[in-house]
């Protein structure tokens, strides 16, 4: 079964770091690629960035609006996704979520074919 | 950035009624390569992540009721559910991942009447 547990979420200050962790289980993670996806409070899904799979050499691509700012990496030898946030700002305030893409039977689609419940990111003075 | 467009914003729809949400992308999600739509449906309902319904623009994810369907083509896309029940009242959102930055759609908040 698969399972995806977002932690390290909390309250910082403008300008602050957080290193988001994703703990996966139930699937081959160096074969995968991931993706963060953001939700501000009462807002829609905004799409983060992505970390590709071995076969890609583990690149990463990002939104504009955290690029420079934002940086994705695993340790795939405890199958962790992580998502370190710096330079954060009161915009950045949001539910981020870990999603696994695709698999073989999506025939390549890369759509996020399953979540983490979410941990809350908190930017404010 | 390929920007996706959801209309309406709300929609109520009574039990049983046909519901009908609409998707636009400012540039063709359709690939010349393999003929494929790169777009995805998918539901959340209040205090839960969103969860997949729909991929390619028209194959349903395991799992999700044929009530679910999708369509359309290029820039202009449906999700229609055939027979409205109560436990679909949620928000539902687009998204494309035909570019390398996988845009949504701002969403479509569909309820009950």
């Amino acid at each position: 079964e698969v399972q995806l547990v977002e932690s390290g979420g909390g309250l910082v200050q403008p300008g602050g770091s957080l290193r988001l962790s994703c703990a996966t289980s139930g699937f081959t993670f160096s074969d995968h690629y991931m993706d963060w996806v953001r939700q501000a409070p009462g807002k829609g899904l905004e799409w983060v960035g992505r970390s590709r799979n071995k076969v890609n050499s583990y690149t990463t691509e990002y939104v504009a609006s955290v690029k420079g700012r934002f940086t994705i990496s695993r340790d795939n030898s405890k199958e962790l996704l992580y998502l370190q946030m710096d330079s954060l700002k009161t915009e950045d305030t949001a539910v981020y979520y870990c999603t696994l893409i695709g698999g073989a039977q999506y025939g390549g689609a890369t759509v996020s074919s399953f979540w983490g419940q979410g941990t809350l990111v908190t930017v404010s003075p | 950035d390929i920007v996706m467009t959801q209309s309406p914003d709300s929609l109520a729809v009574s039990l049983g009624e046909r519901a009908t949400i609409n998707c636009r992308s400012i540039q063709s999600v359709l690939s010349s390569s393999n003929n494929k739509n790169y777009l995805a449906w998918y539901q959340q309902k209040p205090g839960q992540p969103p969860k997949l319904l729909i991929y390619w623009a028209s194959t349903r994810e395991s799992g999700v009721p044929d009530r679910f369907s999708g369509s359309g083509s290029g820039t202009d896309f449906t999700l229609t559910i055939s027979s409205l029940q109560a436990e679909d009242a949620a928000t539902y959102y687009c998204q494309q991942y035909y570019s390398y930055i996988h845009t949504f759609g701002q969403g479509t908040k569909l309820e009950i009447k």
